[in-house]
């Protein structure tokens, strides 16, 4: 059974740095990419970035600059951390997994619940 | 960046009945096409991938179509749980990018 779970602070100071944990199950990080997708409250779907299957990586344009996703793989981890953070940062930070192991987008099958995060101070 | 244009912005329909939700996206994106359901408090679903293949588990009630730069989901026999945000991603290109959504209430 695949299964995606975000763990991390719910509230961060502005330009302090955001941490975030997706711990995977039902499936292995180095068989399928996984994305970070965001949410502000009560608005639309951001993608932030991804880790490829391989460990690479590729990054929003725009949050690029403060953005970094590592993972560890003996713990079916995926990290995202984002600094500088402000407050239209303020929102829930998804981990999915993409429906499809080549290497190229593809649908998100399976979502975590999503932690919100609150950038106040 | 792709641009995907999403249509209504809200929408209120009775139970039964068949309603439908449209994307543009503003280049062809060759049915790299994705549609959500998110209901309030609750993470995204897959319901369509490929512009018209039905996600496992998904109600037959739901279908995608469409091609090029316009796609649409229709969903039939409207169901009281059917209320929810629904949002077209769209994956052809790099960044993925997302509808602005249509919120689905039941009249």
């Amino acid at each position: 059974q695949v299964r995606l779970k975000e763990s991390g602070p719910r509230l961060v100071q502005p330009s302090q740095t955001l941490s975030v944990t997706c711990t995977v199950s039902g499936f292995s990080v180095t068989s399928y990419h996984v994305s970070w997708v965001r949410q502000p409250p009560g608005k639309g779907l951001e993608w932030v970035g991804a880790i490829w299957k391989g460990g690479s990586t590729d990054y929003n344009s725009a949050l690029k600059s403060r953005l970094s996703i590592s993972r560890d793989t003996s713990k079916n981890q995926v990290f995202l951390k984002m600094n500088s953070l402000q407050t239209d940062d303020t929102g829930t930070y998804y981990c999915a997994k993409h429906a499809q192991a080549y290497y190229g987008y593809s649908a998100f099958d399976y979502w975590g619940q999503g932690v919100m995060v609150t950038v106040s101070s | 960046d792709i641009q995907m244009t999403q249509s209504p912005a809200s929408l209120s329909a009775s139970l039964g009945e068949t309603v439908t939700i449209e994307c543009r996206a503003s280049e062809d994106i060759y049915n790299g096409l994705a549609w959500y359901q998110q209901k309030p408090g609750k993470s995204p679903q897959l319901l369509i991938y490929n512009a018209n293949s039905l996600h496992t588990g998904v109600p037959s009630r739901f279908s995608g179509s469409g091609s090029g730069t316009q796609y649409s989901l229709k969903i039939n026999s409207l169901q009281s749980e059917d209320v929810a945000s629904y949002f077209c991603q769209q994956y052809y290109n790099y960044p993925p990018t997302f509808g602005s959504g249509t919120k689905l209430e039941i009249k």
